[in-house]
């Protein structure tokens, strides 16, 4: 049973340039969500998605967007980069089922920005 | 709003020897979720308990134990005999019922450096 899968692993771009980064949920998990790992730093909640659509948001600016597909699939896209977005990416997914949940991290994407 | 604190930034033991990593949360909700996790030098967050807050019983897995208080708002993480295997960055982590389908968001502590020493 294949985990939560994520790439690249790795990403190096310049300021200003455009970034999508893509995760595969666990098999049978339906929801996706998408953390910021800054160096030294706990994990920030980006955005989470369900159903295709964005249910809920953290305090990220609109430059952070993102998808669903209808497998389940996601993508994590960042315009405008800047050199503070250099972090590890995680996407986790879960399913909620009989009010229990719990979240599956992928191996995360490092993105450092020039 | 959530908040969760890991007041210990680093830890070393050597091994064989007993720790206690702290977790303190605040939530303004009566039904959330605590959870564990375990970050190696490979970066994967590794899943190690969930904890609902309506179920205060104390949980053993193996080595590992957990403490959960709602009085003192804690939830401890205890390696006994600790392994050089247990080195890594651990994580305290909470989540607010979101409504029926989901825990929604987890808001993670800043992480506990656990270093063993053979």
């Amino acid at each position: 049973d294949a985990g939560v899968t994520q790439s690249p692993t790795h990403l190096i771009k310049t300021r200003g340039q455009q970034v999508t980064l893509r995760c595969s949920p666990k098999s049978g998990h339906d929801t996706v969500s998408w953390y910021q790992q800054a160096l030294g730093q706990g994990p920030q909640f980006i955005f989470q998605y369900y159903e295709e659509e964005e249910r809920q948001r953290g305090n990220f600016p609109d430059r952070f967007s993102g998808h669903q597909f209808p497998n389940y699939s996601s993508e994590l896209n960042v315009n405008a980069l800047l050199l503070g977005d250099s972090a590890l990416y995680l996407c986790a997914s879960s399913f909620f089922f009989a009010n229990q949940e719990t979240q599956y991290f992928g191996p995360g994407t490092r993105l450092l920005v020039l | 709003a959530q908040k969760v604190t890991q007041a210990q930034t680093e830890i070393s033991v050597v091994e064989k020897e007993d720790v206690t990593l702290d977790c303190v949360y605040e939530t303004r909700d009566t039904t959330y979720y605590l959870f564990w996790y375990k970050q190696p030098p490979s970066g994967e967050l590794v899943f190690l308990i969930r904890r609902n807050s309506f179920d205060e019983q104390n949980e053993i897995s193996g080595r590992y134990s957990w403490n959960f208080q709602k009085s003192t708002s804690s939830f401890n993480f205890t390696i006994t005999a600790s392994q050089v295997v247990d080195s890594a960055v651990y994580f305290c982590a909470l989540s607010e019922n979101a409504g029926g389908t989901s825990y929604g968001k987890l808001t993670f502590g800043q992480g506990t450096i656990l270093t063993v020493h053979p």
